[in-house]
């Protein structure tokens, strides 16, 4: 199974500021065929189900406000906030869909400092 | 509205068993894989079971495998999951989830408590 390491475990941003998150898998989610990263991220806030937010590795979702984004290829992948907003309060969570079984990262809290 | 809705869960002695409900609607249910998660208290995100489109093809976690079963029936828009033997780090929040590669339709999920 590949194993999906985020880091920091818990990050704390002031308002407006910008928040990282990293997220790192023991093996390549590349898919050499379509150069596409099978690397996913959810927003889940309390009491909530999660939320996807980016696909492919960097593609947005739908509705998702533009202040969120997603980088990297292999092996390391980075979300970004550019400018922290009150209601992205949440556990963030990487996930490769590479392969069977799907993977989850342990998942990062973000808090307002 | 595009939307899952799960429902059966509930409280379970170890041992016992119970059927977890999805129901999908607002979107051609047989045109995706289909999948649950679960979410033990406090803990993060685990894949559990997914299956294709006719339901020709399963796949399962490997805590889950020999003791739960996901099914479909597309006629009724519905997804299922049999679970047998439960113990009691199967207690969780269990998500039903519309699999396009990644999982971009969730429901609010359905708590299971094993627990005697």
């Amino acid at each position: 199974d590949i194993v999906m390491t985020q880091s920091p475990d818990s990050l704390a941003v002031s308002l407006g500021e910008r928040a990282t998150i990293n997220c790192q898998s023991n093996q390549s989610v590349l898919f050499s065929s379509n150069s596409k990263n099978y690397l996913a991220w959810y927003q889940q806030k309390p009491g909530q189900p999660p939320k996807l937010l980016i696909y492919w590795a960097s593609t947005r979702e739908s509705g998702v406000p533009d202040r969120f984004s997603g980088s990297g290829s292999g092996t390391d992948f980075t979300l970004s906030i550019s400018s922290l907003q009150a209601e992205d309060v949440a556990v963030y969570y990487c996930q490769q869909y590479y392969s069977t079984p799907c993977t989850f990262g342990q998942g990062t809290k973000l808090e307002i400092k | 509205e595009v939307q899952v809705v799960e429902s059966g869960g509930g409280l379970v002695q170890p041992g016992g068993s119970l059927r977890l409900s999805c129901a999908a609607s607002g979107f051609t249910f047989s045109s995706y894989w289909m999948t649950w998660v679960r979410q033990a208290p406090g803990k993060g995100l685990e894949w559990v079971a997914k299956i294709n489109q006719d339901g020709s093809e399963k796949y399962y976690a490997d805590s889950v495998k020999g003791r739960f079963t996901i099914s479909r029936d597309n006629a009724k828009n519905s997804l299922y999951l049999q679970m047998n033997t439960l113990r009691a780090e199967d207690t969780a929040v269990y998500y039903c989830a519309r699999d396009s590669a990644a999982f971009d339709l969730w429901g609010q999920g359905t708590l299971v408590t094993v627990s005697s």
